[in-house]
């Protein structure tokens, strides 16, 4: 059964700088992994979406790469922004399975 | 307009009355979800849908039921609440063909059950 964590839980930066989170996995074989965006009482906002042939997306500040002999993802975000304070989840989906989510980290970036 | 719209937005219930949350989309995808998010548990799976004559159970069905009414909506009743039902319930879809299973979700119903 795919597990998956992320790691940290919460984290708290000063503004403009470069951080990682990190997407775990315990399933290698994965069809693809996708990066959420969660603010407070909302949906779920789609940030990137990797393909299990691929290493890597990018989408303007954000740059997410899959190593699946590792069973790890990292989020890469640039430049951060207050704006970027959220809760991030990954999600990753097996063949003929449902996708199985992370439990998020929270992200505070400080002005 | 969003492409995947979840009525209504905000429910208070009294524990045993049924209730319906609905789900549409615009995006013509033939996959679609019920999740649900609480606090310290993330988000589970409640039901599925591949397409409208196939539903299937998740890992926490019991005490829900769903319809697939058309390609574009899904319902989610809860027979008779109860409270620890109270949580973030959220409609998602997806495509199998050439949207690489990317998923969509809607804003969300907040539901509490007193």
């Amino acid at each position: 059964k795919q597990e998956v964590t992320q790691i940290p839980a919460a984290l708290s930066v000063p503004e403009g700088e470069n951080l990682v989170l990190n997407c775990s996995f315990t399933d290698s074989a994965i069809y693809n992994l996708q990066w959420f965006r969660q603010d407070p009482g909302k949906g779920l906002t789609s940030l990137l979406l990797i393909q299990s042939s691929q290493r890597e997306q990018t989408s303007g500040r954000l740059n997410a790469s899959l190593d699946k002999s590792s069973g790890r993802s990292t989020l890469y975000i640039a430049a951060s922004q207050p704006g970027d304070s959220a809760t991030y989840l990954c999600a990753v989906l097996n063949y003929g399975q449902n996708f199985v989510f992370g439990p998020g980290t929270r992200l505070s970036v400080l002005p | 307009d969003a492409d995947v719209t979840q009525t209504p937005r905000n429910r208070i219930t009294k524990t045993g009355k049924r209730i319906m949350l609905e789900c549409s989309q615009t995006k013509g995808h033939d996959r679609m979800y019920w999740y649900r998010q609480d606090p310290g548990l993330g988000l589970r799976l409640i039901y599925y849908s591949f397409d409208v004559k196939d539903i299937n159970k998740g890992e926490i069905s019991d005490g829900y039921s769903v319809s697939r009414q058309a390609q574009a909506k899904f319902s989610l009743s809860l027979e008779s609440a109860i409270p620890n039902q109270t949580a973030l319930y959220f409609c998602a879809t997806s495509d199998s063909g050439s949207g690489g299973e990317k998923l969509f979700f809607g804003s969300g119903t907040q539901l509490s059950v007193l």
